[in-house]
């Protein structure tokens, strides 16, 4: 079954560090470019984090720039994304996506993982 | 950043009847129209309906349509079926930022 699923999610003071990982099946992760999405709670959606099939091109939302990092390990077909120095504003479910062969366009998502930035 | 503004906030129709959403940008999303949709059900992740701003996605039947270029766009679905009431959203992927629209509600009346 063509499949992502998250997991890493969970409540974090801020301040705090949380990784994110997103395990990819069925498909051929290694050639696919991958996106990390976000939403808050009763909000509309958020484009996180960009990478490249082959981890070589990054980019990052002006919100989570210098804080977040992205990185994918082909080998394990997995994603992740580490998060430091987090604020309440980054609370949310992230959701982790695959890109479209014909754009950047998300054609198949995970199930999500809550964040929950609160002390 | 190309900043998508969506109409209505929300929608209240009947089953059969027909829903046209609209998802309006800040400045062209080029001639190749790089405009998605996709439909999120409570609880669920977002599903892909519509890329290029007319072409549907696998899974959904032909009753949703996609139209529109450069700054207006509109989704279509010619009869409601009771599966179809949901939040839709509109994002742009013709320059970074990726930028999606607020979203349009589609309740039942």
């Amino acid at each position: 079954e063509v499949q992502l699923v998250e997991s890493g999610g969970g409540l974090v003071q801020p301040g705090g560090s949380l990784r994110l990982s997103c395990a990819a099946s069925g498909f051929t992760f290694s050639s696919y470019e991958m996106n990390w999405v976000r939403q808050a709670p009763g909000k509309g959606l958020e484009g996180v984090s960009y990478i490249s099939s082959s981890g070589s091109t990054i980019n990052y939302a002006d919100s989570v720039k210098g804080r977040f990092t992205i990185s994918r390990d082909n080998a394990k077909n997995s994603l992740y994304l580490q998060m430091n120095s987090l604020r309440a504003e980054d609370t949310a479910v992230y959701y982790c996506a695959r890109v479209g062969p014909r754009g950047w366009y998300f054609d198949l998502w995970g199930r999500g993982t809550l964040v929950t930035v609160s002390s | 950043e190309i900043v998508l503004t969506q109409s209505p906030g929300t929608l209240s129709l009947s089953p059969g009847e027909r829903a046209t959403l609209s998802c309006r940008a800040s400045q062209s999303v080029s001639s190749s129209n790089y405009l998605a949709w996709y439909q999120q059900k409570p609880g669920q992740a977002p599903r892909l309906l519509i890329y290029g701003a007319s072409s549907r996605a696998t899974g959904f039947p032909d009753r949703f349509s996609g139209s529109g270029s450069a700054t207006d766009f509109t989704l279509t679905i010619s009869r409601l079926e009771p599966e179809d009431f949901a939040v839709y959203y509109c994002q742009q992927y013709a320059s970074a930022p990726i930028t999606f629209g607020q979203g349009t509600r589609l309740e039942i009346k």
